[in-house]
């Protein structure tokens, strides 16, 4: 199973972009990469899906590069509503779906 | 759509008691999966089912968890007895399975408190 790495912890300001670097070296074939966004008291909710090069929809971007080992989620212009905690999972839709320590992102005034 | 439930939002029970957890998970998911949060060791997989079938239950701490699925809408996770230790939430999420990259929709938790 594909593990990942991410930064514990970022602080932005409002307005900013922000990007967030997940590793994944030893991603499979098979694997997608998703990012869901968890607030306090809440279920994680599914932000952005990707295989590889590049995916934006309303919310964020999605950057993977050919190799496929890292991915780079991208907030343009966060508000302080994107606070919250960021995961970065790799798998195939029917694995066992294992979710990292996540970034907790803290956006200031 | 309504989207994952789960019941009751909070439970607050005395060590040694049974607690049961209730999923319903979006109808047409053919995926189940329930995973455990604390501040301690953050989001954990319990176990998971494939149309109705446990496929992996590694997750599962000890014999005191078990978990079923005894049809496509429905999904309970027992502790019996249960321990101070067990208090954390306990998320259920389904996704519609059968092919690649489904998304995970979550249900919005059970926060469990053993005394």
């Amino acid at each position: 199973l594909a593990k990942t790495t991410q930064p514990i912890s970022m602080d932005s300001y409002e307005g900013q972009e922000v990007n967030i670097t997940c590793s994944h070296n030893n991603i499979a074939t098979n694997d997608y990469i998703t990012w869901y966004q968890q607030f306090p008291s809440q279920g994680p909710r599914f932000i952005i899906q990707g295989y590889k090069t590049k995916v934006t929809n309303e919310v964020a971007s999605l950057f993977i590069p050919a190799d496929r080992k890292s991915s780079t989620l991208s907030l343009p212009r966060v508000s302080l509503s994107d606070t919250a905690v960021y995961y970065c999972l790799v798998g195939y839709n029917t694995d066992k779906l294992i979710f990292g320590t996540g970034t907790r992102l803290q956006v200031f005034p | 759509d309504a989207g994952v439930i789960q019941s009751p939002r909070h439970e607050v029970t005395e060590m040694g008691q049974e607690v049961t957890l209730r999923c319903k998970p979006i109808s047409g998911h053919n995926s189940l999966f329930w995973y455990r949060q604390t501040m301690m060791r953050g989001l954990e997989l319990l176990i998971y089912f494939n149309n109705n079938v446990p496929i992996d239950d590694s997750g599962m701490p000890e014999d005191r968890f078990s978990a079923k699925m005894p049809n496509a809408s429905f999904s309970t996770l027992k502790i019996q007895p249960s321990e101070p230790r067990d208090s954390a939430v306990y998320f259920c999420a389904s996704n519609p399975g059968g092919g690649p990259g489904s998304p995970l929709h979550f249900g919005n938790g059970t926060r469990l408190t053993v005394t």
